[in-house]
């Protein structure tokens, strides 16, 4: 079954150092999504992508943060200049159609910086 | 703004019925969801509703929508151990950006 995938499945970084988490989503899928979980917290929206471009950003997605397709298979999310509140669970999800539906989540990349 | 609220623990005996509950505030919502979060694991689709829909069955899971009053229910048949997860409702509107509860820990025991 096809599935989202993520790497790493767990970096650690230090405080102001940049982190890139890497995403292959479902192959025939156009929108791509990413969303984070803060330990202990709820599921939280940051971003939608699609034809190359951010549809739709949260608050929480500041400068700070970036995404790109680079090719036609990966989705990154860039964190430019990591702080300690941006530890968490970052989940990458697709799918085919943007209108609500199936939304596909990978495994996640937990991030902890110090 | 959005919100959705679930309880966070239900226990079960193995065998009996589960049901887990969850409350909304976005009448607009388009769809309603139901995932599954084992333990280290990503987020698994379990199944979802349509908004003009009250109710979905899917083998063990039903899904039931009361729309007046923005409440959704997953009730699983026969629960087994390996049911053992948290569960998340979240609703959709007109984009995928999805609005989390925060997750029912459903605990089986033997």
């Amino acid at each position: 079954e096809p599935e989202v995938t993520q790497t790493p499945s767990h970096q650690v970084t230090q405080m102001g150092q940049e982190v890139i988490l890497r995403c292959v989503p479902i192959s025939n899928h156009l929108y791509f999504y990413w969303y984070r979980q803060i330990l202990g917290q709820k599921v939280e929206f940051l971003v939608s992508f699609y034809n190359n471009e951010i549809s739709e950003k949260s608050e929480i997605f500041d400068d700070q943060f970036s995404v790109e397709r680079p090719d036609g298979s990966n989705f990154t999310l860039k964190i430019r200049s990591t702080k300690l509140e941006d530890s968490a669970m970052y989940f990458c999800a697709s799918s085919q159609k943007g209108g609500a539906g199936e939304l596909f989540f990978g495994e996640g990349s937990r991030l902890t910086v110090l | 703004g959005e919100d959705v609220e679930q309880s966070l623990f239900l226990s079960v005996r193995e065998g009996d019925s589960s049901v887990i509950n969850c409350t909304y505030t976005d009448s607009s919502s388009t769809y309603l969801y139901w995932y599954k979060q084992e333990p280290g694991a990503g987020l698994q689709l379990l199944t979802y509703i349509f908004s003009n829909m009250d109710m979905k069955q899917d083998q063990r899971l039903t899904v039931l929508l009361n729309k007046k009053d923005k409440h959704l229910s997953l009730r699983i048949a026969d629960t087994q151990t390996g049911d053992s997860a948290i569960y998340f409702c979240a609703e959709g509107g007109a984009t995928n950006k999805l609005i989390f509860g925060t997750g029912t820990l459903l605990a089986v025991q033997p």
